[in-house]
């Protein structure tokens, strides 16, 4: 089946850095993909949506200039929450599309710890 | 807007046991999955199930597609410790990837 990796799994860092999440199609390619967000204990919470080499789609709610989405190869999609504040704590998880229909693939996730 | 509803939000039994998650949406979906997820871990594909109707088996675990293909159940049978987790139902309509809140299940021992 379809692997997606995504990198690295938990970080930690202080307030007011930028921190980049990755998320790879390691066996497939990636037409779409997508980043959510989860609370402890509560349903995953659509972010955006990145489609390769183009801008991606933010929800209503989510700062595009908080969240940069970077999807530039079909393998590949960056995450980078910039000047990270201890509110942006989460989990994060993207999910994969190779464009024939039906099906998602998930990374792993990244807890974030913002100090 | 699609919605995908879930119910029970929680749900607390003893191993042996049989259950059944619900997934209800007033919207037709192409497709339907339905995920598992462990704490710290991202969701894991359980099944898809596409025609309305259709009935999937995975080992004690019973998928079903209603016949209008707006609403599924999740059926365990004797129910163990290791079914613990997060289910997630999630709809395809259109292009779009629409998920429900998740049923918390806890089996204890």
């Amino acid at each position: 089946g379809a692997v997606v990796s995504q990198h690295p799994s938990w970080v930690i860092c202080k307030s007011g850095t930028s921190v980049k999440i990755e998320c790879r199609s390691l066996d497939f390619q990636a037409t779409t993909m997508f980043w959510y967000r989860q609370f402890p204990k509560q349903s995953l919470m659509l972010m955006a949506t990145s489609n390769e080499g183009s801008k991606a789609t933010y929800e209503q709610g989510v700062e595009k200039d908080k969240f940069l989405i970077n999807h530039a190869s079909l393998t590949l999609s960056t995450l980078t929450v910039t000047s990270a504040h201890p509110e942006d704590s989460s989990f994060y998880i993207c999910s994969a599309t190779n464009g024939q229909g039906e099906k998602l693939f998930f990374g792993s996730g990244t807890q974030l710890s913002v100090l | 807007t699609q919605l995908l509803e879930q119910s029970p939000q929680f749900l607390s039994i003893q191993e042996g046991e049989n259950l059944t998650v619900y997934c209800n949406s007033s919207s037709v979906f192409s497709s339907l999955q339905w995920y598992r997820q462990e704490p710290g871990e991202g969701p894991v594909l359980l099944v898809t199930v596409v025609t309305g109707g259709e009935v999937k088996k995975l080992k004690r675990l019973t998928f079903q597609f209603g016949d209008a293909r707006k609403d599924s159940s999740l059926h365990i049978t004797a129910a163990q410790p290791g079914d613990t987790g997060l289910y997630l139902c999630a709809g395809m309509g259109g292009q779009n990837f629409v998920f429900g809140p998740g049923t918390r299940l806890s089996v204890l021992p």
